[in-house]
């Protein structure tokens, strides 16, 4: 089955305590994302990637990191989270955009809820 | 980074009634795609708009480009329990960093 899978899907941590949400996608796409969901603010892109080796900033990259080493894996890190990095996070895949007027159509992951007390 | 305007932000309807919603901008999209997000769930995406007029059907759901690429429409014909959700709008620039409105939060009641 063609998927994005996310773990954990739900995470209590404290401040300051490094983490790593994992995101893989089965599908071969070149075209990678992670966004976070506030109540609010809509979904927001915090990084993406083109293609391995290839990471780019979204709109709210402040306090995360990324990194692609291989085609199906990219993992986003907290290294030192804060209470306002609570929140819901979505993995993404996509294939390249080039095909239809830059059109990068998202295939989410399930989500994992993260809360930093 | 161009802002995505979606009206309006919560609409509840009964069963088997129509609904429009809409998503605009300032600038020119490239492309625009819709979304679908149930609670607890990832968006879905349901359908993606490139040439500016261009319409699409999916069952009841019809999606609307404008002329100008400026704005967007999808339409609901006799809306049922089931397509209550979150429905976003979004759009991709040619670098590939995208950028989703904030939703229409559509309740359908039996």
């Amino acid at each position: 089955e063609a998927q994005v899978t996310q773990n954990p899907r739900y995470l209590i941590t404290v401040t300051g305590k490094k983490l790593t949400v994992t995101c893989s996608q089965n599908m071969n796409h070149e075209y990678m994302s992670w966004y976070r969901q506030d109540p609010g603010l809509g979904l927001r892109q915090i990084y993406y990637s083109m293609n391995v080796e290839v990471t780019d900033k979204g709109d709210v990259p402040e306090g995360y990191k990324v990194s692609r080493k291989e085609k199906r894996n990219f993992p986003l890190i907290l290294e030192s989270p804060s209470p306002n990095q609570t929140s819901l996070y979505f993995c993404a895949s996509s294939t390249s955009g080039k095909i239809r007027g830059w059109a990068y159509e998202q295939y989410f992951g399930p989500g994992t809820r993260l809360t930093v007390t | 980074t161009q802002l995505l305007e979606q009206s309006p932000q919560f609409l509840s309807i009964q069963e088997g009634e129509n609904l429009t919603v809409y998503c605009n901008s300032s600038s020119v999209f490239s492309s625009l795609q819709w979304y679908r997000q149930e609670p607890g769930e990832g968006p879905v995406l349901l359908v993606t708009v490139v040439t500016g007029g261009e319409v699409k059907k999916l069952k009841r759901l019809t999606f609307q480009f404008g002329d100008a690429r400026k704005d967007s429409s999808l339409h609901i014909t006799a809306a049922q329990p089931g397509d209550t959700g979150l429905y976003l709008c979004a759009e991709t620039d040619s670098w590939g960093k995208l950028q989703f409105g904030a939703g229409t939060q559509v309740v359908v009641t039996p």
